[in-house]
């Protein structure tokens, strides 16, 4: 198993602001990903962090918007740019080890509140 | 495309009875199938997980489900319900040449005392 450690656990933020989410794996983990949780919603992938070269975006979801780096194997930050309050949700940030039918492991989220 | 539909929004169940979590799915080819629980102000735990073999599926905490090909259905259930039990729950799918993991909207368990 791993542990997937993700701060800040809850921020308030102004609206044109920014706010970098970051995500720590105690292991190195084959994939990690990033999922938005809007309020009374699923989960939505927003895109998948690739070690040392660009994310690969969801439809809807934009590298301007939503830069992610992965320096490694056990680091991904995600970061929420000019935030308006729409961007208001929980975001959590998930690894996986091996190949695609192996199970994800999830951060405890980081709740974000855009005034 | 890929989906999983949870139908309920909520279930109530009293406690020591048993519960069922619907779940169907639709994905071109096999399905990896997957239910995960999410306790307030936490993040998702994985409860168990379909890939293939046998279709009854037991996982953590007393929880099983069974994998229905010909309904595409992968209902989550418990024989006997815990307080405990009372949390957020999701079905997900993944397509066998997709990397990406789908979840449905999930299904808020209530175990009444």
């Amino acid at each position: 198993s791993a542990v997937i450690s993700q701060k800040p656990s809850r921020d308030i933020c102004q609206r044109g602001t920014s706010l970098t989410i970051q995500c720590q794996v105690d292991s190195q983990v084959t994939m990690m990903f990033w999922y938005r949780q809007q309020p009374g919603q699923s989960l939505t992938l927003i895109a998948t962090a690739n070690q040392g070269s660009e994310a690969t975006y969801e439809s809807g979801f934009v590298i301007d918007k939503f830069p992610i780096s992965r320096p490694n194997l056990t680091f991904s930050t995600l970061t929420v740019s000019n935030m308006s309050p729409e961007d208001s949700s929980i975001y959590l940030c998930s690894g996986r080890f091996g190949g695609a039918n192996e199970k994800l492991f999830f951060g405890s989220g980081t709740q974000l509140s855009v005034l | 495309a890929q989906s999983v539909a949870q139908p309920e929004d909520q279930v109530n169940v009293a406690e020591g009875n048993p519960l069922t979590v619907k779940c169907t799915y639709s994905v071109s080819g096999n399905p990896y199938l997957f239910w995960y629980v999410q306790y307030p102000n936490r993040g998702l735990q994985f409860l168990l997980k379909y890939i293939t073999g046998d279709n009854l599926v037991k996982g953590s905490y007393g929880f099983e489900a069974e994998f229905n090909k010909s309904q595409t259905s992968f209902h989550l259930k418990k024989p006997s319900a815990l307080v405990s039990d009372s949390a957020l729950y999701f079905c997900a799918v993944r397509a066998n040449r997709d990397d990406k993991i789908i979840f449905g909207k999930g299904t808020r368990l209530h175990i009444l005392p």
